[in-house]
């Protein structure tokens, strides 16, 4: 079955530093990679996804992930936190090169900024 | 707002009752998810339907639960005989054909 690891659970970093969100994928076929955020009190919200093409991807408010096929991941990343990104990150797949198709979420990761 | 939105956002119930949460996706979406998330997890599928054909349901989905979408607009997800275990956000989410997934608020149910 279709899985998806997100490494880190939760992580605490100060406004400034830079941050790295694992995520790995266990399935080999064509994928679709998406990255989710979900701030407190508020619904899902899609941060940046990729389909094909270019791997590295930029989405909003600064962020950005690299899809590296030989290994199964697609990891997020952005330079410099701010507070505001407080939030649970959730990396999701669906297979195929149709979108449209039932998402496979990670555990998520629930970052905490420090002002 | 031409978000998802699901009603109602909260629901408490005692074990046993049956239990209706309904979505309304974003008007243009043929395509409208059905999945649940648990304290810590991520979202985990339970089903699917592409205009009013329900393509994919998981082994999540057991026989107490049903989901429909009879004019392919909104849909409702029934729990019948609800137990503790149920107890869970709902989130629906829709899509067009071939892109991103757009979720609503979810429905969280507590059954007591």
């Amino acid at each position: 079955a279709q899985s998806v690891s997100q490494h880190n659970h939760h992580v605490i970093l100060s406004e400034a530093a830079s941050l790295e969100l694992g995520c790995n994928y266990s399935y080999g076929g064509t994928v679709n990679l998406f990255w989710y955020v979900q701030y407190p009190g508020q619904h899902l919200q899609l941060l940046l996804k990729y389909f094909s093409g270019d791997p590295l991807v930029k989405g909003i408010k600064g962020f950005e992930a690299e899809f590296i096929k030989s290994k199964f991941s697609f990891n997020l990343r952005k330079p410099s936190v701010q507070w505001s990104d407080t939030a649970e990150y959730f990396c999701a797949v669906n297979r195929g090169r149709n979108a449209g198709n039932m998402l496979t979420f990670g555990g998520g990761t629930r970052l905490m900024v420090k002002p | 707002d031409t978000g998802v939105s699901q009603n109602p956002r909260h629901k408490i119930t005692k074990r046993g009752q049956n239990v209706t949460f309904r979505c309304d996706p974003i008007s243009e979406h043929n395509r409208l998810y059905w999945y649940r998330q648990t304290l810590g997890q991520g979202p985990e599928f339970l089903t699917y339907f592409q205009n009013e054909a329900q393509l994919e349901k998981s082994r999540l989905l057991s026989d107490r639960f049903s989901a429909e979408r009879p004019k392919g607009s909104f849909s409702t997800l029934e729990i019948q005989r609800t137990e503790q275990g149920d107890s869970a956000m709902y989130l629906c989410a829709s899509s067009s054909q071939t892109y991103e997934q757009y979720f609503g608020p979810g429905t969280r149910l507590t059954v007591t």
